[in-house]
């Protein structure tokens, strides 16, 4: 069993549209979680971090589940500059990153 | 102030070859990263430098996989002989921290073609 799964989508929304990408994670001692966002032929970089009691940095906002071991990603008023691959992403104390394989968004007007 | 700088940006290679792939971290960074990127596999985590120091090389494919840091801004990622299952995006990350968090900052990639 993979780490961190996601679904790979890809997920095609019309702009405007609200979109919700989950992630799960099989190592219960996993403590930081992320959201990486990478664009096509381009290297991933930091979307936003997950915070235990749930985060919001303006249309997205990242939920946390310790307990399912879950993680979730919720774009609003999705734009155009949203088309991207969305990487779930866990680490323990001191370890390097686990990535997920990545969820396709596609966003069209 | 320059990223993590990674070359070549591109390299094709005939199976059997040795290939060698280059990383500058950015400056002041402890941490080194090297992942490889493939459609199958995602984004999977190769070796990880702390201070100049092996500490996790579980995915190294095999021994014909190598990677060194002889300094704090030089990486190497050495793959001898090549194989055409080695072709993917290698990536190089580097952090001021222990691990990366989200203080990770990847280079542009390599994206490796083996014949």
């Amino acid at each position: 069993r993979k780490e961190v799964e996601q679904d790979p989508g890809p997920f095609n929304v019309p702009e405007g549209a609200t979109v919700a990408f989950n992630c799960t994670y099989s190592n219960s001692a996993s403590q930081s979680f992320f959201w990486y966002r990478q664009d096509c032929r381009k290297e991933p970089k930091l979307l936003m971090s997950v915070y235990s009691s749930g985060n919001e940095d303006g249309r997205f906002t990242a939920q946390l589940n310790r307990a399912s071991q879950y993680i979730s990603l919720l774009i609003r008023d999705s734009k155009l500059s949203d088309s991207a691959t969305y990487l779930c992403v866990v680490n323990q104390a001191g370890t390097a990153l686990i990535f997920g394989k990545g969820t396709t968004l596609s966003v069209s007007s | 102030d320059a990223g993590v700088i990674q070359s070549p940006r591109h390299e094709v290679t005939e199976m059997g070859q040795e290939v060698t792939l280059r990383c500058k971290p950015i400056s002041g960074h402890n941490s080194l990263f090297w992942y490889r990127q493939t459609m199958m596999r995602g984004l999977e985590l190769l070796i990880y430098f702390n201070n100049n120091v092996p500490i996790d090389d579980s995915g190294m494919p095999e021994d014909r996989f190598s990677a060194k840091m002889p300094n704090a801004s030089f990486s190497t990622l050495k793959i001898q002989p090549s194989e055409p299952r080695d072709s993917a995006v290698y990536f190089c990350a580097s952090s001021p921290r222990t691990g990366g968090g989200e203080k990770l900052f990847f280079g542009s990639g390599t994206q490796l073609s083996v014949l």
